[in-house]
């Protein structure tokens, strides 16, 4: 079993819709969770931060942590063509397998918005 | 404000040479990390400098070697290039390092081909 599990899609919705993507993992020790957007040859862009289990809220992006099972998720509401993009997880805790500043990724899901 | 800015942008390099990526945090950051992306992956943890001392290292071969300046710049130096060293490069700056690591902001990369 993988760390972090990502369905790498592709996902495909119409402009508008609500987009759910999710995140599953193995190691509880994990503390502080991530949400990234990568543009086609472009480095990640962080779009949200959480600390622990709850929800945070910014703009259309809701996410979620839910440490018990051990799964994260991140919404889209009115969801744009220029969302278009592969969405990351990522997810790190102190001193996690002995290398500190190690944040582990999923592999990614590919979204596109259609018009 | 100026974000992380890696350079070079893209880079050729023929299989057993040498080379040296760039990147400089956004200002007041002072911890470094280093990633490698392959193509469907998402990224790998290669080095994490904080406060010009190494804090982690990923499971890469010791081809990989990488240094912080005083002004908290960074270099990672891959010698003796093989093929699978082709990847996209990521730098991410944070505020705190260590096992305060928590949000990273990345650069756009360096795309390294190796032929």
């Amino acid at each position: 079993q993988k760390e972090v599990e990502q369905d790498p899609g592709p996902l495909s919705v119409p402009e508008g819709a609500i987009v759910s993507l999710n995140c599953t993992y193995s190691n509880s020790a994990f503390q502080y969770f991530m949400w990234y957007r990568q543009y086609s040859r472009k480095g990640p862009e962080l779009l949200m931060y959480t600390y622990s289990s709850g929800n945070k809220e910014d703009g259309r992006f809701t996410a979620q942590v839910d440490k018990s099972s051990k799964y994260i998720s991140l919404f889209i509401r009115d969801s744009q063509p220029s969302d278009s993009a592969t969405y990351l997880c990522a997810m790190s805790g102190p001193n996690y397998g002995g290398s500190q500043g190690n944040l582990i990724f999923g592999k990614g899901t590919k979204l596109s918005v259609k018009p | 404000d100026a974000g992380v800015t890696q350079s070079p942008t893209h880079l050729i390099k023929t299989r057993g040479q040498h080379v040296t990526l760039r990147c400089s945090p956004i200002s007041g950051h002072k911890s470094v990390s280093w990633y490698q992306q392959v193509l469907g992956q998402g990224p790998q943890f290669i080095f994490q400098y904080y406060e010009k001392e190494e804090r982690g290292r990923g499971n890469f071969p010791d081809r990989f070697s990488a240094r912080q300046f005083p002004n908290y710049s960074s270099e990672l130096n891959v010698n003796a290039l093989l093929l699978g060293d082709s990847a996209l490069y990521l730098c991410a700056s944070s505020p705190r390092g260590g096992d305060r690591t928590t949000e990273a902001f990345f650069g756009q990369g360096t795309r390294l081909t190796v032929v």
